[in-house]
């Protein structure tokens, strides 16, 4: 059964590092997605993405964050500088329609 | 803002009963309505989805909407201790979806 994967599954990182967290969605789904989820907290929607242009983003995701789809198969969420509460585990969901996502196993960040 | 909000629990049933999910929104614009099932240190899996006003069935687990009262619901029939988890109400309305903080469900055996 196809299935979302990201890359890596943890990532340790300095502050005010950039980090470039990676995703690939399953292959014939058209609507991607980012979340966050702090530990022991929500999972908090960041952004979606929909030919090859973010759709919607949520107040979390600053000018220090940035979404590309760079080739057919791969979308990547950029931390530009990274800061403490920045850690979090970052999930990346596909969806073939607009609703019923499915999610990858998620990247583990920590930034120290 | 959009809210969604879940009772955190935990709620403890033991096995062979019927567990009880609540979930009520804030966005009278939502559209779609979705269970996923959370277990720790792991990802978001699909339980079930609702369009619809009324039940949704699906082996041991029916999903209830009411959009007039902005009510959600999850019943799962015949409690597993494999059915400990937290339980997320995820809701959605155009481009993106909001997610309750979850319920923790224990089955005890």
């Amino acid at each position: 059964e196809p299935e979302v994967t990201q890359t890596p599954s943890h990532q340790v990182t300095q502050m005010g590092q950039e980090v470039i967290l990676r995703c690939v969605p399953i292959s014939n789904h058209l609507y991607f997605y980012w979340y966050r989820q702090i530990l022991g907290q929500k999972v908090e929607f960041l952004v979606s993405f929909y030919n090859n242009e973010i759709s919607e983003k949520s107040e979390i995701f600053d000018d220090q964050f940035s979404v590309e789809r760079p080739d057919g198969s791969n979308f990547t969420l950029k931390i530009r500088s990274t800061k403490l509460e920045d850690s979090a585990m970052y999930f990346c969901a596909s969806a073939l329609g607009q609703e019923t996502q499915y999610f990858g196993p998620g990247t583990r960040l920590l930034v120290l | 803002q959009k809210e969604v909000e879940q009772n955190s629990g935990p709620l403890s049933v033991p096995e062979g009963a019927i567990a009880s999910l609540n979930c009520t929104y804030s966005d009278r614009g939502s559209q779609s309505f979705f269970w996923y099932r959370q277990y720790s240190g792991k990802s978001p899996e699909l339980i079930m989805s609702i369009y619809s006003n009324g039940d949704k069935e699906d082996g041991r687990f029916t999903a209830q909407l009411n959009k007039a009262s902005q009510y959600v619901s999850l019943l799962i029939r015949d409690s597993q201790p494999s059915d400990s988890a937290t339980y997320l109400c995820a809701v959605h309305n155009n481009n993106d979806m909001r997610f309750g903080a979850g319920t923790r469900l224990t089955v005890k055996p």
